[in-house]
C-alpha cells in the first residue's frame, strides 16, 4: 500500500540548532510531495511542496526540503531553530492519477531555549 | 478573503447521539475534503467533492456518517449514531483545483469530536 513515513512522532532541539525532520515514502514513481505545519489551535499549512521542478524546494519561514528519489525521501530542514518552530509537522504525498493527499503521522517538534 | 472555516470547534457527545460538522470552504473552491485525525494516529482522508458531487469516498469508516454539499458551497458530515472510536479531530479542507497538479490544501482549524 503506498504510505508515507515520518520518522520520530517527537524531535527535540536546542534553540539556534539544525532541525531536520524525516520523511520517506513508499512508491516507485515519484509523487507529489508537501510538508505542512500546524501550530497550537489553528488549523493545517501549507509549507512546501515538491511538484518535480527542483529536487531542493524552499518553503516558508526558513524551512527547506530535498527530494532525493533513490532514497524516497523528503526530509524537511531548517539551519536554526527558532522557539516560534515549535509545532507539529505533516509530511504528506498524493500519488499520480489519485486526488487524495495521504498523511504521515506527524512529528512533533520541541525547541529547547 | 477568509479562509476554511467549520463550526462546531469542540463538540461533546454521548455514544449514540447525533453530532453534525460543518464546514465552509474559501468561496470559489469547488473541491472540498473531509479528513479525520483520531489521537496519535496519521491524518485520514474521508472524502472529496467536486461541487456538490462525491468525488472519491473510499475513506469513509461505515454507513454511521454521511456528507453532504448541497448547491456546492458549503458541506455537513453528520454521524449517526456516534461510537467511542469517532472521537478525534476532523479537518476540512478546499482547494480550488484539486490535488491534481500538486494543487495546495487549505484547511480549516478542525472540528474536534469528543464521543463518551
Amino acid at each position: 500500500a503506498q504510505s508515507v513515513t515520518q520518522l520520530g512522532s517527537h524531535v527535540s532541539v536546542s534553540e539556534g540548532a539544525l532541525v531536520l525532520l524525516r520523511c520517506n515514502y513508499s512508491s516507485s514513481v515519484p509523487p507529489y510531495l508537501f510538508w505542512y505545519v500546524q501550530y497550537p489551535n489553528q488549523g493545517l499549512q501549507l509549507l512546501l511542496k515538491y511538484t518535480s521542478a527542483a529536487t531542493l524546494v524552499k518553503g516558508i519561514n526558513g524551512f527547506e526540503a530535498e527530494f532525493k528519489k533513490s532514497e524516497t525521501s523528503f526530509h524537511l530542514t531548517k539551519p536554526s531553530a527558532h522557539m516560534s518552530d515549535a509545532a507539529e509537522y505533516f509530511c504528506a504525498v498524493r500519488y499520480y492519477r489519485d486526488d487524495k493527499i495521504i498523511f504521515g503521522k506527524g512529528t512533533r517538534l520541541h525547541i529547547l531555549p | 478573503e477568509a479562509g476554511v472555516t467549520q463550526f462546531p470547534s469542540h463538540s461533546v457527545i454521548e455514544k449514540g447521539q447525533t453530532v453534525t460538522l460543518r464546514c465552509d470552504p474559501i468561496s470559489g473552491h469547488d473541491n472540498l475534503y473531509w479528513y479525520r485525525r483520531v489521537m496519535g494516529k496519521e491524518i485520514k482522508f474521508l472524502l472529496h467533492f467536486v461541487k456538490e458531487s462525491k468525488q472519491d469516498e473510499s475513506g469513509m469508516p461505515n454507513n454511521r456518517f454521511l456528507a453532504e454539499r448541497t448547491g456546492g458551497t458549503y458541506s455537513t458530515l453528520k454521524v449517526q449514531p456516534a461510537e467511542l472510536e469517532d472521537s478525534g479531530v476532523y479537518f476540512c479542507a478546499s482547494s480550488q483545483d484539486g490535488t491534481s497538479g500538486a494543487g495546495e490544501l487549505f484547511f480549516g482549524e478542525g472540528s474536534r469530536l469528543t464521543v463518551l
